[in-house]
């Protein structure tokens, strides 16, 4: 079983401050790392799969990092919007998997 | 419409009722899963069932008992439930395995087990 740790737990922003949070997890057996963002009482959402040690990907105002040698991921979000305010989820497979293992995520709130 | 659609969105049900929750995927992926989110526990993996047959099974007890009749529908039955047991139950599907590729999420069903 991975053991995948999410921090901050929660987090709470003025609108228009940036912000960033962690995604640890086990370097060993790893393929790809999946970034959620689920707000509430909707679907989680795919963000981002990331692969490559160094990767970086980008939608909007949200980005992300992948270090796979040291087992971890950084999000970050620019000028933080009302809207944003959801939880963060991140999840590690293996190759050929089925399975996605999450942590329990970032809840971020962010104020108007 | 989203594309992976599950009803009933809330279910109260009884210890000794038998329910069901429904899945249905418009994507055509042939993967689908169950996943359940307890109160402070993070998303766990129940079962994945790959072009109709079962992949994985997470030492789920038999009180659950999935069924998967082709690709797009997957059926999560519910015998002798326990309280510990409410939750959010989300279905979701990928094409094939995920690794790199993307698993969508169903809005879920609120169980609640009285």
């Amino acid at each position: 079983i991975l053991n995948v740790e999410q921090s901050p737990q929660s987090l709470h922003v003025q609108e228009g401050d940036s912000t960033n949070f962690t995604c640890s997890f086990p370097s060993s057996n790893f393929y790809a790392l999946h970034w959620y963002r689920w707000e509430t009482a909707k679907s989680p959402e795919a963000l981002f799969v990331m692969t490559l040690n160094g990767d970086e990907k980008k939608k909007g105002r949200i980005s992300a990092t992948l270090n796979t040698k040291e087992g971890y991921s950084y999000l970050y979000i620019k000028g933080s919007q009302p809207e944003d305010s959801a939880t963060y989820l991140c999840a590690p497979t293996g190759a050929g998997s089925y399975q996605l293992t999450f942590g329990k995520g970032t809840k971020l709130s962010v104020i108007p | 419409e989203t594309g992976v659609t599950q009803t009933p969105r809330h279910l109260v049900m009884g210890m000794t009722n038998k329910k069901s929750l429904k899945c249905e995927q418009h994507l055509g992926h042939n993967a689908m899963y169950w996943y359940k989110q307890s109160a402070k526990k993070p998303l766990e993996l129940m079962f994945v069932y790959n072009f109709k047959e079962q992949t994985e099974n997470n030492s789920v007890p038999s009180r659950f008992s999935p069924e998967c009749p082709n690709s797009s529908h997957l059926f999560l039955h519910l015998h002798t439930l326990q309280p510990e047991d409410s939750a959010l139950y989300l279905c979701a599907s990928s094409q094939d395995r995920i690794s790199g590729n993307t698993i969508y999420f169903g809005e879920g069903s609120w169980l609640t087990v009285v």
